[in-house]
This record gives structure tokens, C-alpha cells and sequence, in this order.
């Protein structure tokens, strides 16, 4: 079966570090997604790692670990334009059938 | 211009209408897609289409009828809807083959049901 799990909800404080988790039970998953979604808007492309490790790019980074079915994005130096949803999302082959968590809304205060 | 867009982007229908989305890809993409977003839940794959062929079907009611007339160009038909229906439907492309193969999202068309 395919299941993705991350929290509903998290509140951080601008310019502090958050990390948002992943957990999936799925079988055929070769790569992880994260996409990130304002408010009324569509979502947009964060990151993709098909390999363990540590994806950095910029503020942004990416961990996976496929043995232990875990995912985390890590947000730094947090902005206000920061506040939105964060949906991770596990497919088969690239982008083909992709399948997404709930989401995790993130909200950002002074 | 954005790389995929829908319209409309609101539209409120009777439970007896026939109404259509449609969403138009600009960025040479040879997979297109149709979500839907109801609040608090997953994403929901629909439809999948590659090279203007369906691929996948989530099981979706029969109210809801795909049509992609070329690679560029994908539509909603949807007739006798259920208020439960009501959601933001989201049209994605992707180009299978790519590294990555991420989607490209439009702004979405929110769809109330009366």
C-alpha cells in the first residue's frame, strides 16, 4: 500500500530553522518530492531525491532515507513569505503518478 | 504567461448542469494530469495522460469525464455532480523521461456544487 504521513501543523518564529518530516510506507517509490503551496495558489516544484543523503539548496535542503521510509525538508534563516503548505510526495517513475501527503501548514510569526 | 493554465478559476454549478475545465500546458510537456484538492486531504490523483493516451484512473465516478485532445491541451467534462464533489481541481504536466519528472501545477479551478 502507499501512505505519507507529516504533520498537520507547525509554528516557527522568523529567522529560525524548522524541519518538517515525512514518513512513507510504500512499495515502488524510487524518489521523494517536496512542493511547496501559498495560500490559493498552485504548487510549486521544492525538491526531488531519488538517492540518500542531503539535498542543499539554499535555504532549502532535502534528507531521505529510503531503508527507513523517512523524508525531511529543513527550512532556514525563516522568512514570512515562508508561511505556506508543505507537501510531500513519493512517485513511482520521475513525476508519473505521483503521490501526496496532506501537507503540512507551516506558519511563520515575528 | 504561466506555464499551465486553467480556467475557469471559479465556477459554481447545479447538481443537473454540464460544465467544463480546461487547462492548456505551454511548456512542450508530454504528461498532463488532473488533481483534486479538498481541504485537509492528500492530493488526488484523477487522471494521467501521456502521449494523448490515458494511463491511469483512480477509480473516479463516471461524472467525471477526461478528454485530452493533443499534448498541449487537457479538459474536465463534468455533468450531475454531488455537492461533495465541491474541491479545487488541479491540472499538472510533466515530461516523462527528465531526471526529475516534477510537476507543474496551474492556479487550479475551485468548483462549488450546489
Amino acid at each position: 500500500g502507499q501512505n505519507i504521513d507529516q504533520p498537520t501543523e507547525m509554528t516557527a518564529t522568523e529567522g529560525a530553522i524548522v524541519q518538517i518530516n515525512c514518513t512513507y510506507q510504500t512499495s515502488g517509490f524510487n524518489g521523494l518530492f517536496w512542493y511547496q503551496q501559498h495560500a490559493g495558489e498552485a504548487p510549486t516544484f521544492l525538491s526531488y531525491n531519488v538517492l540518500d543523503g542531503l539535498e542543499e539548496k539554499g535555504r532549502f535542503s532535502s534528507f531521505l532515507s529510503r531503508s527507513k521510509g523517512y523524508s525531511y525538508l529543513l527550512l532556514k534563516e525563516l522568512q514570512m513569505k515562508d508561511s505556506a503548505s508543505y507537501l510531500c510526495a513519493g512517485a513511482n517513475t520521475g513525476g508519473f503518478k505521483t503521490i501526496f501527503g496532506a501537507g503540512t501548514r507551516l506558519f511563520v510569526k515575528a | 504567461e504561466t506555464g499551465v493554465t486553467q480556467t475557469p478559476r471559479h465556477l459554481v454549478m447545479g447538481m443537473t448542469n454540464k460544465k467544463s475545465l480546461k487547462c492548456e500546458q505551454h511548456l512542450g510537456h508530454n504528461a498532463m494530469y488532473w488533481y483534486k484538492q479538498s481541504a485537509k486531504k492528500p492530493l488526488e490523483l484523477m487522471f494521467v495522460y501521456s502521449l494523448e493516451e490515458r494511463v491511469e484512473n483512480n477509480s473516479v465516478p463516471s461524472r467525471f469525464s477526461p478528454e485530452c485532445p493533443n499534448s498541449s491541451h487537457l479538459f474536465l467534462h463534468l455533468h450531475t455532480l454531488q455537492p461533495e464533489d465541491s474541491a479545487l481541481y488541479l491540472c499538472a504536466s510533466s515530461q516523462e523521461g527528465s531526471y526529475t519528472g516534477e510537476l507543474f501545477f496551474g492556479e487550479g479551478s475551485r468548483l462549488t456544487v450546489l
